[in-house]
């Protein structure tokens, strides 16, 4: 069974950092693409990241390009969204999802039960 | 950038009626690589559909995806209890990837 388990949400300044994990097990991780996504309170779904299966290939929406940073780290079966820059509009609950495939054009065929994370001072 | 619009924004049906749900795309969508999913209140979304028309892995057969280009169409045959959901498309044959704004599915 595909599990998804995000965590390090909570509170983050304007201008401050955080880093949410997401922990996978049911499948051989390095084989899929994962990606993050996130919705506002009350709002529709976003994209904001994906990674291949071996970290090679990433891609950013708008939104986020050059604040945020994807990464994998295969041996631990995590992967991570490290949030720079925080602003208000980042406030959302993050998921993390698999793709269903190892290619970052995918569609996401599991979805882990997502990390709010709320920027304010 | 690829505008996914669907519509209507809110569907008001009674259960066992038949969902008819649309997502336009402001261009041509490669590949026809479109997806489907549904969320329902406090939960993460699922995967429905993809490829514009394959279920999804447990899927039941009263859910089916079509079009192609820059129409799909979700289509809920008889509308069950645990169906009444906000449903989104997402296209995901251009880098940038684009999910519609959602339909709602609610009970009349």
């Amino acid at each position: 069974e595909v599990q998804l388990l995000e965590s390090g949400g909570g509170l983050g300044q304007p201008g401050g950092s955080l880093r949410l994990s997401c922990a996978a097990s049911g499948f051989t991780f390095s084989d899929y693409a994962m990606t993050w996504a996130r919705q506002a309170p009350g709002k529709g779904l976003e994209w904001v990241s994906t990674m291949s299966g071996s970290g090679v290939n990433t891609d950013y929406a708008d939104s986020v390009k050059g604040r945020f940073t994807i990464y994998r780290d295969n041996s631990k079966k995590t992967l991570y969204l490290q949030m720079n820059s925080l602003r208000a509009e980042d406030t959302a609950v993050y998921y993390c999802a698999k793709l269903g495939s190892n290619w970052i054009n995918s569609y996401f065929d599991y979805w882990g039960q997502g990390s709010l994370v709320t920027v304010s001072s | 950038e690829i505008v996914l619009t669907q519509s209507p924004g809110t569907l008001s049906l009674s259960p066992g009626e038949r969902a008819t749900l649309s997502c336009r795309a402001s261009q041509s969508v490669g590949f026809n690589y479109l997806a489907w999913y549904q969320q329902r209140p406090g939960q993460a979304p699922r995967l429905l559909i993809y490829g514009a028309s394959s279920r999804a892995t447990d899927i039941p057969d009263r859910f089916s995806g079509s079009g192609s280009g820059t129409d799909f169409t979700l289509t809920i045959s008889r509308l069950e209890p645990e169906d009444f959901a906000v449903y989104y498309c997402q296209q995901y044959g251009n880098s940038m990837l684009t999910f519609g704004g959602g339909t709602k599915v609610e009970i009349k």
